[in-house]
């Protein structure tokens, strides 16, 4: 089946600094992928579609500035938490869409636990 | 807005109980329909989906869930769950290939054994 992996799982940062997580696709490819984000008990929402070789769409209230996405291959989705704060403590969660199904599954990673101290 | 609604918080259950967890959505025209299950400490996996065709769709573990189109509906449900189906439920919409999905609040499922 297909697999989408996360990388940190985990990882903990000192306010202001600039945190990157990666998402690949490892067996199979994918044009779009998403990022989401989920709070303790909460729903995941949706922060920023990212497509390969373009620019991401950002979510209204979510600063493109601050949460930096880069699509640039098709397994590999990269998200940049610029001068992160406590506030951006959460758990990051990406998808990915096979292009080739029709069915339009995504399939998830297992997140990323991000703690900016 | 567009938005997916889930009655149901929590839902505490005994083992080999019915179980029936509300969707709904507000999205117009055509959707697809997921549901996704959260066991503690995994990522999302996907239970079922609906496209089109049958209404009644069957996933794994058991589980089905019924799109009522007239009532932008989409409940979850097992005859018969068991101690490990204690997780978080999620209801998923999305308009089209390609496009995200719009989830729930979620339904935090337990099962007492």
């Amino acid at each position: 089946g297909a697999v989408v992996s996360q990388h940190p799982s985990r990882v903990i940062c000192k306010s202001g600094t600039s945190v990157k997580i990666e998402c690949r696709s490892l067996d199979f490819q994918a044009t779009t992928m998403f990022w989401y984000r989920q709070f303790p008990k909460q729903s995941l929402m949706l922060m920023a579609t990212s497509n390969e070789g373009s620019k991401a769409t950002y979510e209204q209230g979510v600063e493109k500035d601050k949460f930096l996405i880069n699509h640039a291959s098709l397994t590999l989705s990269t998200l940049t938490v610029t001068s992160a704060h406590p506030e951006d403590s959460s758990f990051y969660i990406c998808s990915a869409r096979d292009h080739t199904d029709f069915y339009n599954e995504q399939f998830f990673g297992p997140g990323t636990r991000l703690t900016v101290l | 807005a567009q938005s997916v609604s889930q009655h149901n918080h929590h839902v505490i259950l005994s083992e080999a109980a019915s179980l029936e967890l509300g969707c709904n959505y507000s999205y117009g025209g055509t959707v697809n329909l997921f549901w996704y299950v959260q066991y503690p400490g995994q990522h999302l996996q996907l239970l079922l989906k609906y496209f089109s065709g049958d209404p009644l769709v069957k996933g794994i573990k058991g589980f089905e869930a019924e799109f009522i189109k007239s009532k932008f509906s989409f409940n979850l449900r097992k005859p018969s769950v068991q101690w490990s189906d204690t997780a978080e439920y999620f209801c998923a919409v999305n308009k089209g290939a390609g496009t995200a999905l719009i989830f729930g609040k979620g339904t935090t499922l337990s099962v007492s054994s």
